[in-house]
């Protein structure tokens, strides 16, 4: 597949546990991104990791890259119930000719609840 | 800062009717644009994508098409909308840089009946 397959489809966690989910692909990549979306809104960018990178923090997020696995994790910690969304990886892949690739190619999301 | 307007937010249109959807972005220029559709519990699926004015890229042939008349402005169209072109429409730009990080609209949810 070109697009990422995210894992589980669906998660569900009680408020303060951590949340992890995986994003799977089998094309060469530049970047890795993950997006959350909201129900009924648009994605919202969260984290960046490039391709020679293996870990990337920010805030509560903790985002991995393994390129030999082709695969990348998202921890979220100590969860919220304002955590519950869509989380999208969107893989940016390599251009064969080395031109410019302006595409991202999304997976098809892990849905989290965090119950209160 | 920059914005994106998407518009309308809800659509209803019968089978047959003409549809356009408008994308605008604020506070920067020569972005890089993209309309998606993802249909009921499924991902994101590019429809298309423009680098300049006038430039589109089509992904998937179908019964839609987009235009650029701005450089900041996005249309996507069709002349006769199908049943299977209802779905949530989302705009999205991105700086002409390398890292690609793309920003969305809120949406415009489309049901045709």
């Amino acid at each position: 597949s070109q697009q990422g397959e995210e894992d589980p489809q669906a998660l569900s966690i009680q408020e303060g546990e951590n949340a992890t989910m995986n994003c799977s692909y089998k094309t060469s990549i530049n970047n890795l991104q993950w997006y959350r979306q909201n129900s009924g809104r648009g994605l919202v960018h969260l984290i960046l990791i490039r391709s020679n990178e293996r870990e990337k923090h920010s805030g509560r997020l903790r985002v991995t890259l393994d390129t030999s696995k082709k695969s990348s994790s998202l921890l979220i910690t100590a969860s919220r119930a304002a955590d519950t969304a869509s989380y999208f990886c969107g893989l940016r892949r390599l251009s064969i000719n080395g031109g410019s690739n302006y595409k991202l190619t999304f997976g098809k999301g892990t849905l989290l609840t965090v119950n209160p | 800062s920059q914005t994106i307007h998407q518009w309308p937010a809800t659509l209803v249109q019968p089978v047959g009717s003409p549809l356009s959807l408008e994308c605008t972005v604020e506070g920067t220029s020569n972005p890089n644009l993209y309309w998606y559709r993802q249909a009921a519990g499924r991902g994101l699926q590019l429809l298309f994508y423009s680098v300049g004015i006038g430039q589109i890229s089509s992904e998937v042939p179908q019964n839609l098409s987009a235009s650029r008349p701005q450089d900041r402005q996005f249309i996507l169209s069709s002349k006769k909308l199908l049943l299977s072109d209802s779905g949530f429409y989302l705009c999205a730009w991105s700086a002409f840089l390398a890292k690609n990080i793309q920003y969305f609209g809120a949406g415009t949810r489309l049901s045709v009946l």
